[in-house]
């Protein structure tokens, strides 16, 4: 089925540098998402982007989250500086246009550890 | 906004035994209503999804019925296998409008053998 990649798998990082997460999204997708687990615990919405834009975020989306497709290339989720509780599992999703259909395509997320 | 509860986890089970793992949903639109699964170590992936009320949805022997009158979409599976065991995900998107996924706590789901 459809692949979204996500780069690095894992990344161990010092407090107040500053991180990139980059995916992958399905070729020809248009909205692109990024989720935040906390180990053990649920999956929480950051933000989701479309047409260069972020549509919608959430109250975790700190001042320190940034994203961006440039070019249409990766999709990235930038956190600077970094700070412990940004430790967790990151997902990037994405999904077709809206007459496409609604199902979102996760990757296998990037377990960014803070110290 | 949107909201999702599901059955608090985590849940253990017999291999064998029958599933169920509700669900309830609150929204003002009419959304499509979907449950995804997590596997250690992965991400979510889509088990099946309703766009229409009163329909079923299923996959792998797992099935739910979107019930509109009662703004439910229960998860159920009649044996469950060791295999089965993973985060179970309810979710729902607006048919019409913004493009936000909102997502249940999730149920942890444990199938002994």
């Amino acid at each position: 089925g459809p692949k979204v990649l996500q780069i690095p798998s894992h990344q161990i990082i010092d407090m107040g540098q500053m991180v990139t997460l980059n995916c992958d999204p399905v070729s020809n997708h248009l909205y692109f998402y990024w989720y935040k687990q906390i180990l053990g615990q649920q999956m929480e919405f950051l933000v989701n982007f479309y047409n260069g834009k972020v549509m919608e975020k959430s109250k975790l989306f700190k001042d320190q989250f940034s994203v961006e497709r440039p070019d249409g290339s990766y999709f990235t989720l930038k956190i600077q500086p970094t700070a412990l509780e940004d430790s967790a599992v990151y997902f990037c999703a994405s999904r077709p246009g809206r007459r496409s259909g609604n199902t979102l395509y996760f990757g296998e997320g990037s377990r960014l550890i803070v110290v | 906004g949107d909201s999702v509860t599901q059955t608090e986890g985590p849940v253990t089970l017999s291999e064998g035994t029958s599933l169920t793992v509700n669900c309830s949903y609150e929204t003002k639109q009419y959304p499509t209503l979907f449950w995804y699964v997590q596997y250690p170590g992965e991400g979510p992936q889509l088990l099946f999804k309703v766009p229409k009320a009163n329909e079923k949805g299923s996959n792998r022997g797992f099935e739910a019925t979107y019930n509109k009158e009662a703004t439910s979409f229960h998860l159920q599976k009649a044996s469950v296998q060791e295999s089965d065991s993973a985060v179970y995900y309810c979710a729902l998107t607006p048919n019409y409008g913004n493009e936000k996924i909102t997502f249940g706590a999730g149920t942890k789901l444990t199938i002994k053998p």
